[in-house]
């Protein structure tokens, strides 16, 4: 059973814009939320987190808002820039076995 | 640079053929992971390790094993390779004196292909 789902496989965008990039999860247990951004041929880069005790983290033009009754969380990134284009997976930290579970990532496109 | 490196970056080997992919890090991280990503899959864990004589499964280890040789070094091997072990190959670390949301810091990948 998938614990973290990103339900959106693609996502374009047009340069200036705001992306907007969904998660949900199922677990109560995870305790932070990360997100990564990896682009072709590299490894994955952590991007930002949020603990579940917040319901908002801001990082320059990227900002994670949780929503812990909805078990929802979203990446917006403001404005977009063509260099923005990756995939981005979410990822949930359980402190009990300090595991991630990664969803299976949204492509997101930035349209010059 | 304190970086997880991956050897080898690509490698093509037939069904039944033992594979080894190796990892290494100078980041003096003392926990390793091994995933595989798949095209609309995700990352997947494959096995962890949170210290040198501590290994354990992830949730599809089955035709994997790995070791831990020392504190930087952790290898993954496919003892008879097959076809749907085809697909990119991820190393990771994390410090369990680091910051509280586990994050975890990847090396660049090795695309395996079995023909």
């Amino acid at each position: 059973d998938q614990q973290v789902k990103q339900n959106s496989p693609s996502l374009s965008v047009q340069e200036g814009r705001i992306s907007i990039l969904n998660c949900d999860y199922t677990n109560s247990m995870f305790d932070y939320f990360l997100w990564y951004k990896k682009y072709p041929a590299e490894g994955p880069t952590f991007l930002i987190s949020i603990s579940s005790i917040k319901d908002k983290n801001e990082d320059g033009r990227f900002t994670v808002f949780l929503n812990k009754s909805a078990k929802h969380l979203s990446l917006h990134i403001v404005p977009s820039q063509p260099g923005d284009s990756a995939v981005y997976f979410c990822a949930a930290s359980d402190a009990s076995n300090y595991k991630l579970t990664f969803g299976k990532g949204t492509l997101l496109t930035v349209n010059p | 640079d304190a970086d997880v490196t991956q050897t080898p970056r690509n490698r093509i080997t037939k069904t039944g053929k033992r594979i080894m992919l190796e990892c290494s890090q100078t980041k003096g991280h003392d926990r390793m992971y091994w995933y595989r990503q798949d095209p609309g899959l995700g990352l997947r864990l494959i096995y962890y390790s949170f210290d040198v004589k501590d290994i354990n499964k992830g949730e599809i280890s089955d035709g994997y094993s790995v070791s831990r040789q020392a504190q930087a070094k952790f290898s993954l091997s496919l003892e008879s390779a097959i076809p749907n072990q085809t697909a990119l190959y991820f190393c990771a670390t994390s410090d369990s004196a680091g910051a509280q949301d586990n994050e975890q810091f990847f090396g660049p990948g090795t695309r395996l292909t079995v023909l």
